[in-house]
This record gives structure tokens, sequence and C-alpha cells, in this order.
């Protein structure tokens, strides 16, 4: 596609409900990332995947967050029994040169607000 | 642990004005520094930076490197309103391509 894109832009969910967050990267892009912006921050690194190889999930904050890219495209990130700290916006971003310098460009995110 | 560093933290001032926005770093492996736009939720790219002392410039916008003192600053000069934002610096490393942000400075221009 032409840019990142992430569904659903808005998601409301209920205290311990389970959420999945989609992520379409840039078509050809090696490298995703996840990441979770609170209001007022920078964003938080939550996870990196190199095609579909999890490099890094040293950000994910519980064991409740877990994040896939099966065939290397598309990302889920799914958040477990949804607690009121979880809510904040999801970027996600790729990008494309493996091993090179390359910039990474970010879809819309998706706001999670959890009641 | 790495650390990225941005400041102030918000800064506000009226058209025409030059800012200065700071951002310093610590991280093993340093590969890359990033500067980023956000204005609603996507952060748009500015500028990448990966040699010391080579300023990068686009328009009113310009941004350096010191590797040797580990930070980077982001110049506007002319400020005008549509330049308010958030800006946002992120460093990448060797070992993972990771991006690792600041907090952001928010940046506010007054007509």
């Amino acid at each position: 596609g032409a840019g990142v894109s992430q569904s659903p832009r808005y998601k409301v969910a209920k205290r311990g409900q389970d959420v999945a967050l989609r992520c379409d990267p840039i078509s050809g892009h090696v490298s995703l990332f996840w990441y979770q912006q609170a209001l007022g921050q920078g964003p938080e690194f939550l996870t990196y995947f190199q095609n579909e190889a999890q490099l890094d999930k040293s950000g994910l904050p519980s064991d409740r967050f877990f994040a896939e890219r099966p065939e290397g495209s598309v990302s889920t990130l799914k958040i477990q029994r949804t607690q009121q700290e979880d809510s904040a916006v999801y970027l996600c971003a790729s990008s494309h040169r493996q091993g090179k310098n390359t910039e990474a460009f970010f879809g819309q995110g998706t706001r999670l607000t959890v009641v | 642990e790495d650390k990225v560093v941005q400041s102030p933290l918000s800064l506000v001032v009226h058209e025409g004005d030059t800012v200065t926005l700071n951002c310093s770093y610590e991280v093993t492996n340093f590969r890359s520094l990033l500067w980023y736009k956000q204005e609603k939720k996507a952060p748009t790219f500015l500028f990448m930076l990966t040699s010391s002392g080579i300023e990068k410039k686009s328009g009113r916008l310009s941004s350096i490197l010191d590797k040797k003192e580990l930070f980077s600053i982001l110049n506007i000069t002319a400020t005008q309103t549509g330049d308010s934002a958030v800006y946002l610096c992120a460093v990448v490393r060797f070992n993972n391509n990771d991006m690792r942000f600041g907090a952001g400075t928010r940046l506010t221009v007054k007509p």
C-alpha cells in the first residue's frame, strides 16, 4: 500500500476485554515497530520485527501484551485482559532496508480507551 | 540504560521567532538519529543524521549532530503557526535497528 495502515483507528474496550490491533506496513518493508504513546509523552518502544522474526520484545509492559507477524508482512498487537493503564495510542512504523540507514514511516495509530 | 532526552519539554514562541530544540542521548552502538514532527497522530519524518558536523537542511528547518558530545539540535527559523507540533527525536542502534524516542518537545507558535 501507499503508507502504513492501522486498524481500527479507535477502539473502546471494557476492562478485562481482549483487543487486537492490526498494522499493515508498506509493502516490502522488512522492519516493523510497535510503540505505545500516552498523552503528552513520546512513543515508548514495545517490540520490533525483522520480517517474521521478533527480534526485540523488551518493551512489552506485561505478559498480557503479545505481538506477531507470522508472514513477515501484517502484524497484530494483542492485549489480553485490558486494564485502564493500557489506554494510549498504539503506533506502528515500518522501514524497508535491513541493516541500512533508512527512516521509518508511521501509521495513524490506534487510540485505545479502556473503560 | 539507554537514554534519549529532549529539551525543553515545551516552548511557546511568536511567529517569526527562531527556535532551537535539543536532543541528547546515551545509547550503546549508536547508528543514527532521526527527527520527526508529530501534529496529530502519525509522526512524519524530518531528518536522519549519521555523521557529526554535517548540517541537514530543509527550508526553514535544519539539524546537526555532534557524536562526540552526544547531542543533536533542530533549528527552525522564521517560525509559523503551522510549525506548532511535537518534535520527536529518536536514536537507532546498530544491533537491531530499533528506534528509541525521547519524550518530545511541544512547540506552540502564536500569531
